[in-house]
């Protein structure tokens, strides 16, 4: 089945440094999509960044990549130069086998990101 | 730009009573979908609709209906609402056939049975 873990409940990390929010996932299929959502206090959830399994390169977006290794199963998300607004809730998500064009996602628990000044 | 609403950013409703949480996407997306959230446990999908009048159910239907009578609006109805409803519901949309599937997000309902 399906599966997308996050082990990190919580991380720390100093403003102006970067940190890595760890992602496995396990699925049979040889076509999928991974995403990052940040959701901040208020609750919505923004998107971040999307990584195909068939993309050669690592997905970036301004200070957020996505450090996909495929053999491992693993789409970490890396933030450089944290800043006290990164503070939020994260998730890893997985595009839904069978989906079809319906585009159903599965979520890890999330991760809570503190970025202390 | 992508927009994606919520009636109510809170609410509050007794044991019993009927509750309509309405959503509505002004990006002329086919597909929508009702997530709750609870903490330890990410999102989890309630339903989810592909086109109007057309609906599936989630991992966690049971106590839920949806409506989808317009393309741009799918409501979420707790025909009669039990404490362990209380959550975070969020709405969400997204195009058929793009590249990505991406999922849109309102900003969600944070419910409250007492």
């Amino acid at each position: 089945a399906q599966k997308i873990t996050q082990t990190q409940p919580g991380m720390f990390v100093q403003e102006k440094e970067a940190v890595t929010l760890d992602c496995t996932y396990d699925t049979s299929d040889q076509s999928y999509g991974l995403f990052w959502y940040k959701q901040p206090s208020s609750g919505e959830m923004i998107f971040l960044i999307y990584q195909g399994s068939y993309d050669e390169q690592n997905a970036t977006e301004g200070r957020y990549s996505l450090n996909f290794q495929k053999a491992r199963k693993s789409a970490n998300l890396v933030i450089s130069a944290s800043q006290l607004g990164d503070s939020a809730m994260y998730f890893c998500a997985m595009r839904e086998h069978g989906s079809g064009n319906t585009g159903k996602l599965i979520f890890g628990q999330g991760t809570t990101l503190q970025v202390k000044p | 730009d992508v927009k994606v609403t919520q009636s109510s950013r809170y609410l509050v409703k007794r044991t019993g009573e009927k509750v309509f949480l309405e959503c509505v996407q002004d990006m002329d997306h086919e597909n929508m979908f009702w997530y709750r959230q609870d903490p330890g446990l990410g999102l989890r999908l309630i339903y989810f609709s592909y086109d109007v009048k057309m609906k599936e159910k989630g991992d966690i239907p049971e106590g839920y209906s949806v409506s989808r009578e317009k393309k741009e609006r799918f409501s979420l109805i707790l025909e009669s609402a039990s404490t362990n409803q209380t959550s975070m519901y969020l709405c969400a949309s997204s195009s058929t056939g793009g590249s990505t599937d991406t999922q849109y997000f309102g900003p969600g309902t944070r419910l409250t049975v007492l």
